[in-house]
């Protein structure tokens, strides 16, 4: 089992919509978890982290977590074209907080 | 906004020759990590760098890797002897006391 598991997409959304990334991690004692933005040929891109169970908003983005199911999703309200990129999924780990990543998924908005 | 930098942005090198990158992290952040990711593969941890000493390693981290922090603001790697596997990108990050880690824009390394 994948540490930290993502669908690869493409995702394929119109302008406007709302798009929905979803992850899954194996380790239950994990307690960060970090969505990281990533264009074609460039770094990871923090733009949202989350700690508790619940929501967290920020502008367009909402991210979810439920530690229950283990799972963390992010929701892009207002897609617009420059959202297009490759959405990672990171869970800290360790005393160290060393990042694992998912594979990523890409998301394609269509204008 | 500060910014983590790295140097240089794209290292060509034959196998077997050793190679330093180099990383700025942000000036009042604590922690220093170095990340690699092959191409069309995901963002796999390399080792990790707190007080002076490596506190992480991975198993990829093997004898063929060091880091170093030379002075006050750089932050490097290096690769003595580079195999043709060690092609990758290569980022650092650092963070401060939140979790939060800021990545660099990289170097893309190849190996001839």
């Amino acid at each position: 089992q994948k540490e930290v598991e993502q669908n690869s997409g493409p995702l394929s959304v119109p302008e406007g919509a709302i798009a929905s990334l979803n992850c899954t991690y194996s380790d239950r004692g994990s307690q960060s978890f970090f969505w990281y933005r990533q264009y074609s040929g460039k770094s990871p891109e923090l733009i949202m982290f989350i700690y508790s169970n619940g929501d967290k908003e920020d502008g367009r983005f909402t991210a979810q977590l439920n530690k229950a199911s283990q799972y963390v999703s992010l929701l892009i309200r207002d897609s617009q074209p420059s959202d297009s990129a490759t959405y990672l999924c990171a869970v800290n780990r360790g005393a160290t907080n060393k990042l694992i990543f998912g594979t990523g998924t890409l998301l394609a908005v269509q204008p | 906004e500060p910014e983590v930098t790295q140097t240089p942005s794209h290292q060509v090198t034959q196998m077997g020759q050793e190679v330093i990158l180099r990383c700025v992290p942000i000036s009042n952040h604590l922690y220093f990590y170095w990340y690699r990711q092959i191409l069309g593969q995901k963002v796999e941890f390399l080792v990790s760098f707190y007080n002076n000493e490596i506190s992480e390693k991975s198993e990829i981290f093997d004898d063929q890797f060091s880091v170093e922090r030379p002075d006050g603001s750089n932050f490097t790697l290096k690769i003595r002897s580079t195999k043709l596997e060690d092609s990758a990108m290569y980022f650092c990050a650092s963070s401060g006391w939140g979790n939060e880690q800021f990545f660099g824009p990289g170097t893309r390394l190849t190996v001839l």
